[in-house]
């Protein structure tokens, strides 16, 4: 399977939380991230989580981290359409190439 | 702070032909990478450069081929087009200092808006 792995589309109505899941493999990962992508332009980093949190929070963005079930989970609270948009998760790990290694990424559409 | 600057931003090539395409990092920005972003596949990576050196390297053909000038601008060049080519093609860059892992911190990469190359 994938090293990263994101469910490929969420529909969520606008003021309800989003909340986009990321499973990755490698327990050694050190940072994951989260970067969102609108339309016609690059990636943007949203926030990352060093391994030993658990949580972490900026403004209507939490972000946990279960290290046992190597899974990440980015919750948008009071989701508008401006946050329509792809999200990738990514991680980095230790021991080798410190480059990220991207999921696929996840579709948010936000409707009225 | 002037940002990540990907030329061209739209391009059209047939099969068999070449095509170039440049990126500026940000100023202070040592490393650079290159993704290729497609519906099918998602964010591939391609190749890292820092200090003019291709550091890294993803599981790409040798068509694809990239380098990194002393001012940190690096350019990719992809050969011999294929259909498959067309894609966004992604540059990012960050401070990535060398040495070892765990003295890069969160390495955050800062991209560009990309070069969308349509092969026809």
């Amino acid at each position: 399977g994938e090293d990263v792995e994101q469910s490929l589309f969420l529909s969520v109505r606008e003021g309800d939380s989003s909340v986009i899941n990321c499973t990755y493999t490698d327990s050694s990962s050190t940072y994951l991230y989260w970067y969102k992508q609108e339309p016609g332009a690059g990636l943007q980093l949203l926030t990352y989580i060093f391994s030993n949190m658990d949580m972490k929070q900026d403004q209507r963005l939490t972000v946990l981290l279960n290290k046992k079930d190597k899974h990440l989970s980015l919750r948008i609270a009071d989701t508008q359409t401006g946050d329509s948009a792809i999200y990738f998760c990514a991680e980095r790990r230790t021991g080798g190439s410190y480059i990220p290694t991207f999921g696929r990424g996840t579709s948010l559409i936000v409707h009225p | 702070k002037a940002g990540v600057t990907q030329t061209p931003r739209y391009l059209i090539k047939t099969r068999g032909q070449q095509v170039t395409l440049s990126c500026s990092p940000i100023s202070g920005h040592r490393s650079v990478s290159w993704y290729q972003q497609t519906p099918g596949q998602g964010l591939q990576f391609l190749f890292e450069y820092f200090s003019e050196t291709q550091r890294n390297k993803g599981n790409f053909p040798g068509r694809f081929s990239g380098r990194q000038f002393s001012n940190s601008r690096s350019e990719m060049n992809v050969s011999t087009l294929e259909l498959g080519d067309s894609a966004l093609y992604l540059c990012a860059s960050s401070l990535a200092p060398r040495g070892g892992v765990l003295s890069s911190g969160a390495n955050v990469l800062t991209f560009g808006a990309g070069s969308r190359l349509t092969v026809l």
